[in-house]
């Protein structure tokens, strides 16, 4: 009876590399957020997706950053050529539908990977 | 943009006494409110929420108030206990749009 599942929980990655996030949602759940917590800060809102779909991606910044939710197998944030101001904690949360309905009960989150680039 | 803001960073209370963490927001046009709880080094958990039709919504030791005029909400522990030391965020939601405040750090001392 998993969460949600994220990992690594640690990831440092040195300028110019490429950074993989990995989430798998509870089970039952089709739809997935990236949220991202800089220090000091809230949770800001990244990208939502269903399988095989992109529904909203208005908190991604426009380059470097990426997402995916494939019919088989995790959701996938993929940063390029990483920069010091992507360390971060990055949070997946699932929910079994869209936010109407999860807005009542709100939606489960993974215990987040921190991003560390050096 | 700010859309939920929580003005306090921290708030220190003893064992047995109310705490009680505010939340402002902007957008009349959220219809559903959050409380989350985020321990170190874990994903934040869901707490309580409170429809936009409703002014007050409890849980056991947990109390949501909600002021739509105000754009004003609050989430009242009562009492306290050392075990509710957390970051505490308040989130908005509307349709697929959630936002959250900055979060609230409470320390609950024995």
């Amino acid at each position: 009876n998993a969460g949600v599942m994220q990992n690594p929980r640690h990831l440092v990655r040195r300028r110019g590399q490429e950074a993989r996030l990995r989430c798998s949602p509870m089970k039952g759940h089709s739809h997935v957020y990236w949220y991202r917590q800089l220090p000091e800060e809230g949770l800001k809102f990244m990208v939502y997706l269903q399988k095989e779909n992109i529904i909203d991606e208005s908190g991604m910044p426009k380059e470097r950053f990426s997402a995916e939710f494939p019919k088989e197998g995790p959701s996938i944030l993929r940063i390029q050529q990483v920069v010091r101001g992507d360390s971060a904690a990055y949070f997946c949360a699932s929910s079994p539908q869209g936010l109407q309905g999860a807005g009542s009960y709100g939606y489960t989150f993974g215990s987040g990977t921190r991003l560390t680039v050096v | 943009d700010q859309q939920v803001k929580q003005n306090s960073p921290s708030l220190s209370v003893q064992e047995g006494r109310i705490s009680i963490l505010n939340c402002d927001y902007t957008n009349s046009m959220f219809d559903y409110f959050l409380w989350y709880k985020k321990y170190p080094a874990e994903g934040p958990t869901f707490l309580i929420s409170i429809s936009s039709i409703k002014d007050k919504n409890e849980d056991g030791r947990f109390t949501v108030f909600l002021n739509k005029s105000a754009k004003h909400l609050s989430l009242h522990i009562v009492p306290s206990q050392p075990g509710d030391s957390a970051v505490y965020f308040c989130a908005a939601s509307r349709n697929d749009d959630m936002r959250f405040g900055a979060g609230t750090r409470l320390t609950v001392k024995p």
